[in-house]
Parts: structure tokens; C-alpha cells; sequence
């Protein structure tokens, strides 16, 4: 079952733009990870997000998380080509597992 | 320090054939995760092990099985094959058995195409 549901499914911007993607879900977490996919390849782990935060920055993305509505967006700022990817989030599972929506496909067209 | 590593990168099956796919753990890593990935979807989880003992299963037939080694090295089987298994499976590590409070950290997968 799904626990994470990225918005939009797919998303295209110019170099330089910002790119925002966000994700809901439906019970209550201890965290919520935000993972990259290059070209069906491994997933590269962006950054975790504990629930008593509310923003957190890593570089140029930040992530915000709202506990009260359930969501969560990542924000990519000055985005270059190399951010082309798929963008997952993921919450916990029940058996230690992570929960991943269909994810949100960027292209940053140069 | 190695990333995780899976084996092989590539494989191609026909329907009822066996598959048996291979993965090491970053070093000092003792849990390891299996996902399988269709294409267009998100990874969707199969096992987690943890100290050579199952600690997680996800919703996938018993043709599905995994193990893992004293050396914290995983092998997932799978049996009868069918067209449906075509996907990715990812392998994924982490130092404990810490649920996702933890970043797991993946290899870059196994493409199983089935004829």
C-alpha cells in the first residue's frame, strides 16, 4: 500500500528555475525521507526529516513538513540539468520498511 | 568506502525460470532490504533482514524468498518466474535494524526482464 503520493507526477523547468514537489500522506510518522532516482538507477537518499521539524535545508534543497495536513514539499532552488531525475518521499512502515508514492519526474531543460 | 553493491546488473529469464540475486552491504552495515521497482512506480518493499534473521515482509507471493549471510551479504530468490517480475530490485543498507528512522542507502539495482 501507498503511504506517500508525490504532486505533481511530472514536472518541467529551464535551468535556473526553482522546482517544487510535494508529497502527501496518511498516518502518522516519525519521519519522512526525500530520496532521488537517476534514470531508473539506485536511489540516492536527499535528506530526512524528523516530525518535530518543521523546515529543514541541505544545500539548495529545503524541505518543509507539515504534520497537521499531513505533507511535505521539497523545494530545489537554481535548479541545473544534473537535477533531472525522479524525486521520491518516503515515510515508515510497520515492518521497518520505507513507503515510497509514484514519485515526481523533473526535467531542467538547459 | 564502498557504496552497496548488487549483482548482477542485468539479467533476462523466461516465464518458470528461477532467479537468484545478490547483494553486499556497505561495511558495517547489518540490515539489508529488498524493494522491487516496476516500471512508473515507486519501490515497493519485499523483505528486510537483519542479523541473518527476517524481520520484515512486504506483500509478495511465497515464490519470493531472501537470506543473509554471516557476512551480512543478501541473496533474494525467485521461483516461477513470471512476466509480472520484470522490474527493478533494489538492495538497500543500513547500520541497524532502526526502522526508517534511518537513511537506508541503496545500490544501484538488478534489471530482471522475463520472456
Amino acid at each position: 500500500s501507498q503511504q506517500g503520493e508525490e504532486d505533481p507526477q511530472a514536472l518541467s523547468i529551464q535551468e535556473g528555475e526553482n522546482a517544487t514537489m510535494n508529497c502527501s500522506y496518511k498516518t502518522s510518522i516519525n519521519n519522512l525521507q526525500w530520496y532521488r532516482q537517476n534514470s531508473g538507477r539506485g536511489l540516492v537518499h536527499l535528506i530526512l526529516i524528523r516530525s518535530n521539524e518543521r523546515e529543514k535545508h541541505s544545500g539548495r534543497l529545503r524541505v518543509t513538513l507539515d504534520t497537521s495536513k499531513k505533507s511535505s514539499s521539497l523545494l530545489i532552488t537554481a535548479s541545473r540539468a544534473a537535477d533531472t531525475a525522479s524525486y521520491f518521499c518516503a515515510t515508515g512502515g510497520s515492518q521497518g520498511n520505507l513507503i515510497f508514492g509514484k514519485g515526481t519526474k523533473l526535467s531542467v531543460k538547459p | 568506502d564502498a557504496g552497496v553493491t548488487q549483482s548482477p546488473t542485468h539479467l533476462i529469464k523466461t516465464r518458470g525460470q528461477h532467479v537468484t540475486l545478490r547483494c553486499s552491504p556497505i561495511s558495517g552495515h547489518k540490515s539489508v532490504s529488498w524493494y522491487q521497482q516496476v516500471l512508473g512506480q515507486g519501490p515497493q518493499f519485499i523483505f528486510q533482514y537483519y542479523e541473518k534473521e527476517e524481520r520484515g515482509r512486504g506483500n509478495f507471493p511465497d515464490r519470493f524468498s531472501a537470506r543473509q549471510f554471516p557476512n551480512y551479504s543478501s541473496e533474494l530468490n525467485v521461483n516461477a518466474l513470471l512476466l509480472g517480475d520484470s522490474a527493478l530490485y533494489l538492495c538497500a543498507s543500513s547500520r541497524e535494524w532502526t526502522g526508517s528512522r534511518e537513511t537506508q542507502y541503496f545500490g544501484p539495482g538488478t534489471r530482471l526482464l522475463v520472456l
